[in-house]
């Protein structure tokens, strides 16, 4: 069974930093393209961000509003994707969920349950 | 950036009923949308992808279709769990974008 978990959400301070993990399991996850994508309270879903596998030199694509400001990184050997967010903004108060890219597309197949990270001072 | 716009943002309806959801592209995308459906404070759960093809365990009772930029997804008889808010989605290029979403509500 694929299962997605994060971890790593909390409150911090407007130009802090965190890092969100997300721990796979159930699936090879060196195979996959994996995304983070974030839900503000009570608003849609919004992409953040992207990272390639090795065979496409772990290459990362963001969305303009965390460019600069976020990156992505996946540890193959730990089965381990991360979110490192610095600069942090109000508006990226948010439930970020992890999610796995299918093999066949890019369109998102299986989703972790999301950890809230809220950013207020 | 391509812009999804779905419509309506919002519809009422009863069990039993046929509903029809749908997201157009500011341009053309091809056949690279996916539909989500996403219940209070859980995670979207794939339902469609290629705006066609049905992820592995959902009901055929959801059906997606079109190309370009017009799509609808269909839900072919409403259920009680099927009251939710659903998002289309374009892969056709980055950043990847969702519709706004259409939160189906019980009548």
């Amino acid at each position: 069974e694929v299962q997605l978990a994060e971890s790593g959400g909390g409150l911090v301070q407007p130009g802090g930093s965190l890092r969100l993990s997300c721990a796979a399991s159930g699936f090879t996850f060196s195979d996959h393209y994996m995304d983070w994508v974030r839900q503000a309270p009570g608003k849609g879903l919004e992409w953040v961000g992207r990272t390639r596998k090795k065979t496409n030199s772990y290459t990362t694509e963001y969305a303009a509003s965390v460019k600069g400001r976020f990156t992505i990184s996946r540890d193959d050997s730990k089965n381990s994707l991360y979110l490192q967010m610095d600069s942090l903004k109000t508006e990226d108060t948010a439930v970020y969920y992890c999610a796995r890219v299918r093999s066949s597309g890019h369109s998102h197949d299986y989703w972790g349950q999301g950890t809230l990270v809220t950013v207020s001072s | 950036d391509i812009q999804m716009t779905q419509s309506p943002s919002s519809l009422s309806a009863s069990v039993g009923d046929r509903v029809t959801i749908t997201c157009r592209a500011s341009q053309g995308i091809s056949n690279y949308l996916a539909w989500f459906q996403q219940k209070p404070g859980k995670a979207p759960k794939s339902l469609i992808y290629d705006a066609s093809s049905l992820q592995s365990g959902v009901p055929s009772k959801f059906s997606g279709s079109g190309s370009g930029t017009d799509f609808t997804l269909t839900i072919s008889s409403l259920q009680p769990e099927d009251f939710a808010t659903y998002y289309c989605q374009q892969y056709n290029s980055y950043p990847l974008t969702f519709g706004g979403g259409t939160k189906v509500e019980i009548k």
